[in-house]
């Protein structure tokens, strides 16, 4: 089973500096998409990012990017200049790739990001 | 991207009771996917539907969970006997036509009582 861990529970950043968020993951796969799903407090699950396990190039979304480190089991996201809007728990999720069948998410526990102005 | 709705936005129940929360997608899926997030909680997988199938559950997906797609359309999870621990976020989800993005509904929140 794959496991997914974020160790920092809440960051604070101030407006327009950058942060970055850590998440690590545990599996044995090799074919497998990782994720950053953002949460405001509407509660919505808004999809942020994305990265497949087979690309060597990190994904860049406007102001938010990865650093994924593949040996390491390593999947960080960097949100540059930082915006109030941005204030949300942020997750990261691990999905493992089958022909055929539903692919489910596995989340971390989320990490409370708070953008100070 | 194509959207996912989610009704009631907030149902309150009894304990014991029975409650069927539904999700309506835009346009034809055929792989949807229910969490369930405890508040304070992470996300967590419940069960993926393809088909008119149940494609694969998680432990927590035990019987007093069912899913159905009733009408072709919508895409309903009912609950057969609340208990206090079933109080939670449930979002339905839909992929992408990749097949490899899942894009989440605003959620229920089940407040059971």
């Amino acid at each position: 089973a794959q496991t997914v861990t974020q160790s920092q529970p809440e960051m604070s950043v101030q407006e327009a500096e950058t942060v970055t968020l850590s998440c690590t993951y545990d599996t044995s796969e090799s074919n497998y998409y990782l994720f950053w799903y953002k949460q405001p407090p509407s509660r919505q699950m808004i999809l942020v990012i994305r990265q497949e396990a087979y690309k060597q190039q990190n994904a860049t979304e406007n102001r938010f990017s990865v650093n994924f480190q593949k040996a390491a089991k390593s999947f960080s996201l960097k949100i540059s200049d930082s915006q109030l809007g941005d204030t949300a728990m942020y997750f990261c999720a691990f999905m493992k790739l089958r022909v055929n069948a539903g692919n489910m998410l596995t989340f971390g526990g989320g990490t409370r990001l708070m953008v100070k102005p | 991207e194509p959207e996912v709705t989610q009704t009631p936005s907030h149902q309150v129940t009894q304990m014991g009771q029975e409650v069927i929360l539904r999700c309506v997608p835009i346009s034809n899926h055929l792989y949807f996917y229910w969490y369930r997030q405890i508040l304070g909680q992470k996300v967590e997988f419940l069960v993926s539907f393809y088909n008119n199938e149940i494609s694969e559950k998680s432990e927590i997906f035990d019987d007093q969970f069912s899913v159905e797609r009733p009408d072709g359309s919508n895409f309903t999870l009912k609950i057969r006997s609340t208990k206090l621990e079933d109080s939670a976020m449930y979002f339905c989800a839909k992929v992408d036509r990749g097949g490899n993005e899942q894009f989440f509904g605003p959620g229920t929140r089940l407040t059971v009582l």
